[in-house]
């Protein structure tokens, strides 16, 4: 199984500041994700992170506002750019090996945008 | 487009009660996966389990059971003899066919399950 680190494990943030949570797997893993779950929702996929290359966003997620940089095999950092309240959500960085059949999940970053 | 309902959105039992927790879902893709995770209140994911869409088989794992149907397109989980720490919010996820090693899922809502004792 996966050791998924994602730092923070939450934050409290003024309106119009940026975040960047960090996730940080214990082996090379062939894939990784960000996903959203606001309050009381489900999950949500923001992109796919790829390795040396722009992410992929989902549909009604764009670049600008949710920047992500994966350099390496191990490493993802997800920007939530010029937050607004309605950015609160936990973000979850999630990852994937070639002919595994889970997907392994970080512990999440609680985001409150006041 | 892929979609998953969980149409229950809470639900209550008292402790040793057996509690079945609906997935419906809908995809148009021949071959896909159905997952179900736990996400207890410390707020990780946790894997229950994976079903591709030509294994019909019921499987059981402990007190755990899951029953897909692929004629109405549902894949229920059934816990049996409930316990405290099976409260949690459990999500249903649908992929489709795994590319270059990976699983992108789409979740239903979430049931919240909350075992009384």
């Amino acid at each position: 199984s996966a050791v998924i680190s994602q730092k923070p494990s939450r934050d409290i943030c003024q309106r119009g500041t940026s975040l960047t949570i960090q996730c940080q797997v214990d082996s090379q893993v062939t894939m990784m994700f960000w996903y959203r779950q606001q309050p009381g929702q489900s999950l949500t996929l923001i992109a796919t992170a790829n390795q040396g290359s722009e992410a992929t966003y989902e549909s009604g997620f764009v670049i600008d506002k949710f920047p992500i940089s994966r350099p390496n095999l191990t490493f993802s950092t997800l920007t939530v750019s010029n937050m607004s309240p309605e950015d609160s959500s936990i973000y979850l960085c999630s990852v994937a090996y070639r002919g595994n059949e889970k997907l392994f999940f970080g512990s999440g970053t609680q985001l409150s945008v006041l | 487009a892929q979609k998953v309902t969980q149409a229950q959105t809470e639900i209550s039992v008292v402790e040793k009660e057996d509690v079945t927790l609906d997935c419906v879902y809908e995809t148009r893709d021949t071959t896909y996966y159905l997952f179900w995770y736990k996400q207890p209140p410390s707020g990780e994911l946790v894997f229950l389990i994976r079903r591709n869409s030509f294994d019909e088989q019921n499987e059981i794992s402990g007190r755990y059971s899951w029953n897909f149907q692929k004629s109405t397109s549902s894949f229920n989980f059934t816990i049996t003899a409930s316990q405290v720490v099976d409260s949690a919010v459990y999500f249903c996820a649908l992929s489709e066919v795994e590319i270059q090693g990976a699983q992108k899922l789409v979740f239903g809502q979430g049931t919240r399950l909350t075992i009384n004792p």
